[in-house]
């Protein structure tokens, strides 16, 4: 069984376009992360939550809502989608939000804004 | 805020030990430093974790000096399928931040 999981795995939408993004791992973890990949393969976290409360919040568009419906599933959803949108998003569960910070990531979407 | 610096790539034969370096100022007294592996189109594993002088697993050590200002992951005897960017983890100061290095392109030949 996969750890995180995530779908769409490709993800190709026009600008200004509303868009999903689901994530589910049954790791039975306590925090999930979002991270965007840009195309020099720079890794950013965007989002956290532990229990269902936001616990980081990076300096990310507003256009980006994390939705955590309970705690193995963290979602993305992005509004009104921009070119510079396009990239690699990761979602990842660890254990707890402390100091130990061995996290599992999923397979990765790959959004096209075009 | 705490910010790391890696080399952009690095170059090995197989059968060598690598030896990658990331420096990182500001990390807080409690703060562990986790390195991560990363093959293409797969989201990053992590390699191993460290919060001062030694650590080893089956696959890495990781060396951290007393000033904590750095961390080196050693792999030894790499093999082709070594060949990932690996990336280093740290907390970025402000709660639950946290900053990857922007990650060593290892390229290992036989």
């Amino acid at each position: 069984d996969t750890a995180v999981s995530q779908t769409p795995k490709y993800l190709v939408t026009q600008m200004g376009n509303d868009k999903s993004i689901k994530c589910e791992q049954n790791l039975g973890h306590d925090t999930m992360y979002w991270y965007k990949q840009d195309s020099k393969k720079f890794l950013k976290i965007m989002f956290s939550y532990n229990n269902k409360e936001l616990i980081i919040n990076e300096t990310v568009p507003n256009r980006f809502s994390p939705k955590s419906p309970d705690k193995a599933h963290l979602n993305l959803h992005i509004n009104s989608l921009e070119l510079g949108d396009s990239a690699v998003y990761f979602c990842a569960s660890s254990a707890t939000s402390g100091s130990n910070y061995e996290q599992y990531f999923g397979p990765g979407t790959r959004l096209t804004v075009t | 805020l705490a910010k790391t610096t890696q080399p952009i790539s690095m170059d090995s034969y197989e059968g060598q030990e690598v030896n990658i370096t990331c420096s990182h100022n500001n990390i807080a007294t409690n703060d562990y430093i986790t390195w991560y592996q990363q093959f293409p189109s797969q989201g990053p594993r992590f390699i191993i974790q460290g919060y001062k002088t030694k650590v080893t697993n089956e696959v890495a050590s990781l060396f951290i000096p007393a000033d904590r200002k750095s961390s080196t992951l050693s792999l030894p005897r790499v093999s082709l399928s070594d060949t990932a960017v690996y990336y280093c983890l740290v907390p970025g100061g402000s709660q639950g931040n946290l900053i990857f290095g922007k990650g060593t392109k290892l390229s290992v030949k036989p």
